[in-house]
């Protein structure tokens, strides 16, 4: 089994809203991934975890709170954002965060629009 | 800073037409590259590349790695539509990028009938 589930598929919220996306894996990784992708653009890694802690910030604004609660689950939590921060939110995994080589597993995604 | 560019950008074939994909890179600490089809949704694995020289193949898929020249190539032979798809290809630089993927910017492909 290599799948990866998120929720909810789709998501509209206000900008003075609080929501959070989550991703869940069975698997027994312990990396777990947060990218966003725009309309027609690559996706792009936000955080990525490792163990349950932590690795990478890509320099992501603070109205994005990762959370990381065990090593199947991992939320982003969303509070006061921008219309641009519309777009596709990923969730991934693979064994390890070192050593490999690993595959990625990616998660089917969750819709995000800010209105 | 690590690259990864795509060529070509787009391309439109003809079903049963065959078709190259190509993926230059230039990351330190380089592992493996990593091969994505991305339909409306999450990009869905293809192939890992982790040595030179050798193919590795999936149905009308087939994909080979020089490392080199910091390559990889994508082909499909006898197109279908179902493979409309973005191709997007990844390197991953090992070391202490605990497995982030930087992905280049994908080639569209559109296959009609």
């Amino acid at each position: 089994d290599t799948e990866v589930t998120q929720t909810p598929k789709h998501l509209v919220m206000g900008m003075t809203n609080k929501k959070s996306l989550k991703c869940e894996q069975h698997m027994g990784h312990r990396a777990m991934y947060w990218y966003k992708q725009k309309a027609k653009k690559p996706p792009e890694l936000m955080f990525v975890y490792s163990y349950e802690k932590l690795s990478i910030n890509e320099s992501v604004p603070s109205r994005f709170s990762p959370e990381c609660p065990n090593s199947s689950l991992l939320n982003l939590h969303l509070h006061a954002l921008q219309p641009e921060d519309s777009a596709l939110y990923l969730c991934a995994s693979r064994p390890q965060s070192s050593g490999g080589p690993y595959e990625q597993y990616f998660g089917p995604g969750t819709r995000l629009t800010v209105t | 800073e690590d690259k990864v560019v795509q060529s070509p950008l787009s391309l439109v074939v003809h079903e049963g037409d065959t078709v190259t994909l190509n993926c230059s890179y230039e990351v330190t600490n380089f592992r493996s590259l990593l091969w994505y089809k991305q339909e409306k949704k999450a990009p869905t694995f293809l192939f890992m590349l982790t040595s030179s020289g050798i193919e590795k193949k999936s149905g009308r898929l087939s994909s080979i790695l020089d490392k080199k020249e910091l390559f990889s190539i994508l082909n499909i032979t006898a197109t279908q539509t179902g493979d409309s798809a973005i191709y997007l290809c990844a390197p991953d630089a090992g070391g202490t990028s605990y497995g982030k993927l930087t992905f280049g910017q994908g080639t569209i492909l559109t296959v009609h009938p």
